[in-house]
């Protein structure tokens, strides 16, 4: 079974900026442009903040901004605030088998 | 508006069987290009897909979970099932459906519901 590796966790400062990874494989990020972010607020449904490596659904601030090298795909979130705090998760296809792949999520700690 | 809500039991006991039910409204199953998911979440974990539909009743399922899923969607009611078979306690968790968004090739879930919270306990 394939898997995306995110980090377990992540902090930074209010204001600031914070870039979370996702690692995948030669046979998934890195073949396909179909790379996902989500944040997930404890006890609240996922929200999707990326899509198609890049692109942000409408309401979406562009302060987060997704990219892709290789086998890894990356969210940038520019100007911290609180609400920002919670879980992220990447998501992409690798393969007919593993039709949607999520990783592990890193939370983000504001501090 | 998309809107969905996900409605079934809160426990169950091992080796039953589960049927959730994802009620939605401001799209249709039937249109081109739209996906109806299910995802979960077991406690203290991550995400994890579980099962997709699509407008033209194809499907796809998860190759690494355990138990049995069978997705089934009734675009009048505008509902979509998952039914899991022989349930195990590692199936305990929050239950979310999703709309799945078709752009450019692939899908991506735009909008989700509440989240169903189930324990798999004797």
């Amino acid at each position: 079974q394939s898997a995306l590796t995110q980090p377990p966790s992540a902090s930074a400062s209010l204001g600031d900026s914070v870039t979370f990874s996702c690692t995948g494989t030669s046979n998934d990020i890195n073949i396909y442009n179909y790379v996902s972010w989500y944040q997930k607020h404890a006890g609240k449904a996922p929200q999707l903040l990326i899509y198609e490596v890049n692109r942000r659904p409408s309401g979406v601030p562009d302060r987060f901004f997704g990219f892709k090298s290789g086998n890894v795909a990356s969210l940038t979130v520019s100007g911290l605030q609180a609400e920002d705090e919670a879980t992220y998760y990447c998501s992409t296809y690798a393969g007919s088998d593993n039709y949607v792949l999520f990783g592990g999520g890193t939370r983000l700690t504001v501090l | 508006q998309i809107t969905l809500k996900e409605s079934g039991p809160n426990l169950v006991r091992p080796t039953e069987t589960l049927t959730l039910t994802c009620t939605f409204s401001g799209f249709s199953l039937s249109a081109t290009g739209v996906g109806v998911g299910w995802i979960r979440q077991p406690p203290g974990k991550a995400l994890e897909w579980l099962a997709l539909i699509f407008w033209d009743d194809d499907k796809r399922y998860s190759s690494s979970m355990k138990t049995n899923f069978t997705i089934a969607g009734d675009p009048f009611k505008s509902r979509v099932a998952l039914t899991m078979t022989n349930v195990d306690p590692i199936d305990t968790g929050t239950y979310y459906c999703g709309h799945a968004l078709y752009s450019r090739g692939y899908y991506q879930f735009d909008s989700w519901g509440q989240g169903t919270l189930v324990t798999v306990s004797s």
